[in-house]
């Protein structure tokens, strides 16, 4: 499979619990961007990486929130004491700067905070 | 920031009809203008895009134009299918890509 994927694709869990996702980029894709998605709105952007760099962080993202992308590869996305505002759908998505700079999207990690 | 402004909300259509999505950018910097159609439960796909440099593109019954003078940007679909429901977004990028509200669309029989 050559496209963006993410794991797990579902998680439920409680309030004040911590969580943690994965997402696998377009091989090559040297960009990877983090949104997250509620019911009824588009995707809102959250943080991006430039190979293993930080170039950008939104300011919804709380200082619970951490994402990483150690190798300039995969990255994870966690969320600390989770709060049930937390629940949405969580969007990875990847993109190659040389060229069309197109981004594509994984299939989401949908969270349910309880 | 940049801050995209989608309408209508929701738009439904005789099948065969056009529909005629419309959005507006306030950031003069963006550069790229993706749309998406998003199903039900699935992740957004993308289904044209179009850059700064060119004000009208077209891909079979999808057709993008842009006006950045106005900083609005239309999408176009001809001889709607039933497939063609969804909700579709409009976008605005310069690094980051900003996405609006959506529009979901209804094709109705």
């Amino acid at each position: 499979d050559t496209g963006v994927s993410q794991d797990p694709r579902h998680k439920i869990t409680k309030r004040g619990q911590n969580v943690t996702f994965r997402c696998d980029p377009i091989s090559e894709h040297n960009r990877l961007y983090w949104y997250r998605q509620t019911l009824g709105q588009g995707p809102e952007f959250l943080t991006y990486f430039q190979n293993e760099a930080q170039l950008e962080k939104s300011r919804l993202l709380s200082d619970r929130f951490s994402a990483e992308r150690p190798k300039g590869s995969f990255s994870t996305l966690e969320i600390q004491r989770t709060e049930q505002g937390d629940s949405a759908m969580y969007l990875c998505a990847s993109s190659v700067t040389t060229g069309e700079d197109t981004q594509y999207f994984g299939p989401g990690t949908r969270l349910t905070v309880l | 920031g940049e801050n995209v402004e989608q309408h209508p909300s929701t738009l439904s259509v005789q099948e065969g009809d056009s529909a005629v999505i419309k959005c507006t950018y306030s950031d003069s910097a963006s550069n790229y203008f993706p749309w998406y159609k998003q199903e039900l439960g699935k992740r957004p796909q993308l289904i044209i895009d179009i850059r700064s440099n060119v004000g009208e593109k077209k891909d079979q019954r999808i057709a993008v134009t842009l006006n950045k003078t106005a900083k609005h940007f239309s999408l176009h679909i001809t001889e709607t299918q039933p497939e063609d429901s969804a909700v579709y977004f409009c976008a605005a990028r310069d690094d980051k890509i900003i996405f609006g509200k959506g529009t979901r669309l209804h094709i109705l029989p």
